[in-house]
């Protein structure tokens, strides 16, 4: 099945910039998605079709899709961005067709 | 705004049947199809399977061969059921619900259910 591989932590300092790698063979080739997950709480969709984002996620949130990589980008990191942040995909030749990468932590300094 | 609540047992003894509800609020359960997802403790998210409004699954198949996904149209809620629980299956359990283009919006609270004898 396919596989997603993000890693394990990225560390920020507050009003910088993260950014979460997620790899994948040909993730260009997909819709990813990026979901916010803050200790003790249900994942949060920021971002979905490689770009978009839901309303209420502010404007930091961004997101890019190429090649083997896809990126979530959060500009003028916070405080409250720290979590952890897993992508998505659907791979529609799979019979596992929902995919998550591992997780990333985002340690803001 | 759609709102959805896990609700079931938290614990159960090895070999046992785990059961949980998702009720869905805000909105009809109709015209969308509805996701389990799970969590260990500490680790990440483990895709369970989903289910259409009109019933149709698709299940991981790591665990297939031990889940049910049902709907009630009638109660707004749907369903999860796994047989034969091990230690391996403690985890969070939540609900979510699947948009059209495969992701995942919004998510239940989620509920912890520990198997241990």
């Amino acid at each position: 099945s396919y596989v997603l591989t993000q890693p394990p932590s990225v560390s920020v300092a507050p009003g910088q910039t993260a950014r979460i790698t997620c790899g994948g063979n040909n993730i260009g080739s997909k819709s990813v998605h990026w979901y916010q997950q803050k200790p003790g709480q249900a994942p949060v969709l920021v971002v979905y079709d490689d770009s978009d984002r839901p309303s209420g996620i502010p404007e930091r949130f961004s997101g890019s899709n190429s090649g083997n990589t896809a990126t979530l980008t959060i500009s003028r990191v916070e405080a409250g961005d720290e979590a952890d942040y897993y992508c998505q995909v659907w791979d529609i030749s799979s019979d596992h067709p929902v995919v998550f990468g591992g997780g990333t932590k985002l340690t803001v300094l | 705004q759609v709102q959805l609540q896990e609700s079931g047992p938290g614990q159960l003894k090895p070999s046992e049947a785990l059961s949980l509800i998702c009720t869905v609020s805000g909105g009809s359960i109709s015209s969308y199809s509805w996701s389990w997802i799970r969590q260990p403790p500490g680790k990440g998210l483990e895709w369970i399977g989903y289910i259409t409004y009109s019933g149709s699954t698709n299940y991981n198949p790591s665990l297939k061969s031990r889940v049910t996904i049902s709907v009630d149209t009638s109660k707004n809620q749907f369903s999860l059921k796994l047989s034969s629980v091990t230690a391996a299956d403690t985890a969070v359990y939540y609900c979510a619900r699947k948009q059209t283009r495969n992701w995942f919006d919004p998510w239940g609270q989620g509920t912890l259910v520990t198997v241990s004898s």
